[in-house]
């Protein structure tokens, strides 16, 4: 199936820094990209996705990039606050299913 | 407001005992999912189904079942459960893209998962 490598895997960052997290996927015929925050003991949830006709989207402080041609996409936090700390997903639709990535870990200390 | 709900949010059993894992969704999805998630591995799909009595394997069906004779019932069996299937079971719903594909599609609401141990 879709192989979605996500990197890295942890991350720390000060409060008010940005964090960027990437993502690479193989089945070049996804063209659906959506990014999953988990709080610990908690659902994942969708923060933001970002579909194959469109290069990047922004909401607020997080925005996603897409470059299909390299088969890459990343999120973007800016002005990371602690609330923000979690663990996040990217994955990548392959036919009907979402294919995830590990996951990164992401620590905003204040 | 709960949407999908997993009716067992933790489970104790013994290795070879028959576990029924139970996911029901309100919001007339299609699609339905279980995924398994387990530190540093991320969320790795299972099975899915894309309508009632079908069903596909994911990336990790080995040891495990499915049944949907209903639309909004999911379920999930280990036919003889082994230690290495202690985890965090995640069930989720979506719908398929239709006319618009922008419209929230393939969009997943996942359950509040369901810990399952194996003695």
């Amino acid at each position: 199936g879709e192989n979605v490598e996500q990197h890295p895997s942890t991350l720390s960052v000060q409060e008010g820094d940005s964090a960027v997290i990437k993502c690479t996927y193989s089945d070049s015929a996804s063209n659906y990209f959506p990014w999953y925050k988990q709080e610990l003991g908690k659902r994942p949830q969708l923060i933001i996705d970002i579909r194959s006709n469109v290069g990047e989207k922004k909401d607020q402080r997080i925005a996603v990039t897409l470059n299909k041609t390299a088969k890459h996409f990343s999120l973007h936090i800016t002005e990371t606050q602690p609330e923000d700390s979690a663990v996040y997903f990217c994955a990548a639709l392959s036919g009907y299913a979402l294919n995830f990535g590990k996951g990164t870990s992401l620590l905003v200390t204040p | 407001d709960v949407k999908v709900t997993q009716s067992s949010r933790y489970l104790v059993k013994r290795t070879g005992e028959k576990v029924f894992l139970e996911c029901v969704q309100d919001m007339d999805h299609e699609n339905m999912f279980w995924y398994r998630q387990d530190p540093g591995l991320g969320l790795r799909l299972i099975y899915f189904s894309y309508d009632v009595k079908m069903k596909e394997k994911g990336d990790i069906p080995e040891g495990y079942s499915v049944s949907r004779e209903k639309k909004e019932r999911f379920s999930l069996i280990l036919e003889s459960a082994s230690t290495n299937q202690t985890s965090m079971y995640l069930c989720a719903s979506s719908f398929p893209p239709g006319g618009d594909i922008y419209s929230g599609a393939n969009v997943l609401t996942f359950g509040a998962g369901s810990r399952l141990t194996v003695l």
